[in-house]
């Protein structure tokens, strides 16, 4: 069975500040990983995903994520917070293309001027 | 291209009621999806389905029905509302394989239905 872990419920950095969300997977096979961004009362928008391709992946509005196998890991980071960064965060593990994809609890991001 | 499309965005039901949340996607995809959102509890999936007339259950399914008649259409109906039905829905598509709504596997959302059930 897959599953994922956001470690954090909640993470407050200040504007230019670094950003670190971290996400753990459990998964039998290679999972594709993927992060969503959710706005306050919005949908959720694609980040970035991982698809065995590149282990480090560049996403939109700067953010990027590593794929760490050795470490079962997927963290999503951004070197400089800005106030728009404000927001839930979700990691997400799939297995293959008919399997339903498991999503973290979020991480809601707080940006602090 | 109008990707994921939801109708209503808002709805207000009194308990027993029965009403259904329409989903449409215009890309083709195979696999379609519906999740609730409550605080706290991130993203629960309710049903899905793979395929025109193949449908399975979620985590949460109790409550809720789904049909798929069409690739494009997969319409969630609460047969009789209960406050604990009250969240946000929201239904979302993928491609599964090659040819024709082939995708890296990332899910494509529409915007949310809020329901409230009184």
């Amino acid at each position: 069975a897959q599953s994922v872990t956001q470690l954090d419920s909640h993470v407050s950095v200040s504007e230019g500040t670094p950003v670190l969300l971290r996400c753990n997977y459990s998964s039998s096979y290679s999972p594709s990983l993927f992060w969503y961004v959710q706005h306050p009362n919005k949908g959720l928008q694609l980040l970035l995903k991982y698809t065995s391709a590149a282990t480090l992946v560049k996403g939109i509005n700067g953010f990027e994520a590593e794929f760490k196998k050795s470490e079962t890991s997927f963290h999503l980071t951004k070197p400089s917070a800005h106030m728009s960064d404000a927001a839930e965060y979700f990691c997400v593990v799939s297995l293959s293309g008919n399997t339903p994809l498991v999503f973290g609890k979020g991480t809601r991001l707080s940006v602090i001027a | 291209n109008a990707g994921v499309t939801q109708t209503p965005k808002f709805q207000v039901l009194k308990t027993g009621q029965s009403m259904t949340l329409q989903c449409a996607q215009d890309m083709n995809h195979e696999y379609m999806s519906w999740y609730r959102q409550d605080p706290g509890m991130g993203l629960r999936l309710i049903h899905y389905s793979v395929g025109a007339g193949i449908t399975d259950q979620g985590e949460v399914p109790n409550g809720y029905n789904v049909s798929r008649s069409t690739t494009e259409d997969f319409p969630l109906r609460l047969l009789s509302a209960a406050p604990s039905q009250t969240s946000v829905y929201f239904c979302a598509s993928k491609g599964t394989g090659k040819g024709a709504g082939a995708g890296t596997g990332e899910l494509f959302f529409g915007e949310g239905s809020r329901l409230t059930v009184l």
